[in-house]
């Protein structure tokens, strides 16, 4: 059972764009929602995170914006650049204890010239 | 980097050989993980563990198991592999203090089962 389900599979956008990618999740106990970007070769490294207390957060040209009513969250990429492709994964987990964090499927970002 | 250290990094095995994935850390971290990233499936957890000795299963453990005999290394080991194994394994640590619900991964172990 995917609990977090990740669309669209891949993304292309021009230089410049705007790139979004999101995600929707089932369990509401989930309260902590990061998004990782990983590099062919690479391990996946932290981009952004929210929690549920706020709707948006943003990160110099990265956003994340949240919809608790609709559990739903997605990552805005603004003014892409060519630097910028690489797979993205959200996910989500509880804060509390040893909760473990579950991953969306994945987006593989491509920025074209 | 957090200090995470995989190897091997690439290997090669045939089908029904045991194969063991090392994970070290050097910042005393107390919960760390193994997971499996395969195309279309994203990141699955394998195990984790919460402290020498103390590891539970994640959503893909079948045939694989862990060891943790000291807090800087994690042992992922594949009894009997198979093709269905293949995949590159990530090794992760969990930050502490005001880092602490952030997952840090390693550089990865490329499988090969043939």
């Amino acid at each position: 059972q995917q609990q977090v389900k990740q669309s669209p599979q891949s993304l292309i956008v021009q230089k410049g764009g705007i790139s979004i990618i999101n995600c929707a999740y089932e369990n509401t106990a989930f309260d902590y929602f990061p998004w990782y970007q990983q590099f062919p070769g690479k391990g996946p490294a932290l981009l952004i995170a929210i929690r549920p207390d706020v709707s948006e957060k943003k990160e110099g040209r990265f956003t994340i914006s949240f919809n608790k009513s609709a559990k739903q969250f997605s990552l805005h990429i603004m003014d892409s650049q060519p630097g910028d492709s690489a797979t993205y994964f959200c996910a989500a987990s509880r804060s509390f204890g040893n909760e473990k964090l579950t991953f969306g499927t994945g987006t593989r970002l491509t920025i074209i010239p | 980097d957090a200090g995470i250290t995989q190897s091997p990094r690439h290997k090669v095995t045939e089908t029904g050989t045991p194969v063991t994935l090392r994970c070290h850390q050097t910042e005393n971290h107390r919960y760390m993980y193994w997971y499996r990233q395969d195309p279309g499936h994203g990141l699955r957890l394998i195990h984790y563990s919460y402290g020498v000795k103390d590891t539970d299963k994640g959503e893909v453990s079948d045939g694989y198991s862990v060891s943790r005999s000291k807090t800087e290394d994690f042992l992922l080991t594949l009894e009997s592999a198979t093709s269905s194994q293949t995949s590159v394994y990530f090794c992760a640590i969990r930050g502490q203090g005001a880092s602490g619900n952030t997952i840090y991964f390693g550089e990865g172990s490329w499988l090969t089962v043939v």
